[in-house]
């Protein structure tokens, strides 16, 4: 089964400009997270998919936004890129099912540098 | 929303050493906990879980124990090893109005000296 990937996997974008990002979830899995990922932050929630519909949101500007499709791949999207965006993002699927154990399998993450 | 606190944020320990990373969270309705592990330059990997109506729990040199009075949970390494090396995540699950949400602690650097 295939893991979960994203891409790129390696980005350099200048202040000001704005970049979108794939991830595609393992088959089957229709919960789709993001984080932003800095030194010193950790794992920063972003927001969350199931269902083509966003059901979680972290703490960020509105720059900030996704989409999920209905083959359950997902894309986000920073408008107006800033300096401080230069991070890894990493995207994590799940089943999502209420009553197992479902386990979040991490995307080697795209490393977003801005200049 | 949940709020989930992890320490240390570095840990250093010589090889054959034990160590424990802890952390606490603030919803009561937290019913799952993972544990992830992240290489130098690698994803997070789930490395050990569990849910709220167990205590402890222990895989090979990792065990995480529960307590859910004081909403705290740990994770303990023994007998560490350089490939132990990484840094290690913390997480609850939350489930809010039928979803779920995970909340990740911000992560402790363990260093394990040869």
């Amino acid at each position: 089964k295939a893991g979960v990937t994203q891409t790129p996997r390696y980005l350099i974008k200048t202040r000001g400009q704005q970049v979108t990002l794939s991830c595609s979830p393992i088959s089957g899995h229709r919960s789709v997270s993001w984080y932003q990922q800095t030194p010193g932050q950790g794992l920063q929630f972003l927001f969350e998919y199931f269902s083509e519909t966003q059901r979680n949101k972290g703490n960020f500007p509105g720059r900030f936004s996704g989409r999920q499709f209905s083959n359950s791949r997902s894309e986000m999207n920073v408008s107006t890129l800033e300096l401080g965006d230069s991070a890894l993002y990493l995207c994590a699927s799940s089943l999502a099912r209420r009553d197992k154990n479902t386990e979040a399998f991490f995307g080697q993450g795209t490393r977003l540098t801005v200049v | 929303g949940e709020n989930v606190e992890q320490h240390p944020s570095t840990l250093s320990v010589q090889e054959g050493d034990s160590a424990v990373i802890k952390c606490t969270y603030s919803d009561s309705a937290s019913n799952y906990f993972p544990w992830y592990k992240q290489e130098l330059g690698k994803r997070p990997q789930l490395i050990i879980d569990i849910r709220s109506n167990v205590g402890e729990k222990k895989d090979q040199r990792i065990a995480v124990t529960l307590n859910k009075t004081a909403k705290h949970f740990s994770l303990h390494i023994t007998e560490t090893q350089p490939e132990d090396s990484a840094v290690y995540f913390c997480a609850a699950r939350l489930n809010s109005g039928g979803y779920q949400k995970v909340t990740f602690g911000t992560g402790t650097k363990l260093q394990v000296i040869p």
